[in-house]
């Protein structure tokens, strides 16, 4: 079965500095997806970026970039000159091809520090 | 982009009611809506998967008698929540798949059940 993990509970940054969270996943298919949610204290998630398995080059939405390594099962979401808006619980999630479910990863809580 | 709305955003109930709840794309049709629960400071937990005209696929450990789901049309998915016990106070969220295979997701529900 196809799980999700993020091994960082809470991650701090101080505002204008770049942080890194970490996601690994374990599948035995080629073709998903991959996506990186904010769910910030409204509670309203939020997409952040998402990934296509088959892509190689790593998305990019502004401030947000993803490191996707496919051999390594990793994708990590990089969060450059941070603001106090970043705060929020972010959740990573895979999906297959051929299936719409999400499967979720336990999320990483991220404080920015003014 | 892909708007999802859920009303109501908080609701307080006597235990024994019923209590519905509604999950909307304002933008898009929704072929696939699917329902979580979430608890605090966790993750979200998928409920059950719908499907417009058809019937809900439903989690093991979900009673589909007393989490009823009906999508009758491709913007509007409802989750009714039937003689509602304390046990079933949560924040139960709504996605919507678009077109191009991402979920977007509703606001949330703050249930309370007394």
């Amino acid at each position: 079965a196809q799980t999700v993990t993020q091994s960082q509970p809470e991650m701090s940054v101080q505002e204008a500095e770049t942080v890194t969270l970490s996601c690994t996943y374990d599948t035995s298919e080629s073709d998903y997806y991959l996506f990186w949610y904010k769910q910030p204290p409204s509670r309203q998630m939020i997409l952040v970026i998402r990934q296509e398995a088959y892509k190689q080059q790593n998305a990019t939405e502004n401030r947000f970039s993803v490191n996707f390594q496919k051999a390594a099962k990793s994708f990590s979401l990089k969060i450059s000159d941070s603001q106090l808006g970043d705060a929020a619980m972010y959740f990573c999630a895979y999906r297959e091809d051929s299936n719409y479910q999400l499967i979720w990863g336990a999320g990483t809580k991220l404080i920015i520090k003014p | 982009g892909a708007v999802v709305s859920q009303h109501p955003s908080r609701v307080i109930c006597k235990s024994g009611t019923s209590v519905k709840i509604e999950c909307r794309s304002l933008d898009f049709q929704a072929t696939t809506m699917f329902w979580y629960r979430q608890f605090p400071k966790k993750s979200l937990m998928l409920m059950a998967t719908s499907n417009e005209g058809s019937k809900a696929t439903y989690e093991q450990g979900v009673e589909k008698d007393k989490f009823l789901i009906n999508h009758a049309s491709l913007t509007l998915s409802t989750l009714t929540v039937t003689s509602a016990h304390p046990e079933d106070s949560s924040f139960y969220i709504c996605s919507a798949r678009a077109s191009e295979e991402t979920q977007y997701f509703g606001p949330g529900t703050r249930l309370l059940v007394l």
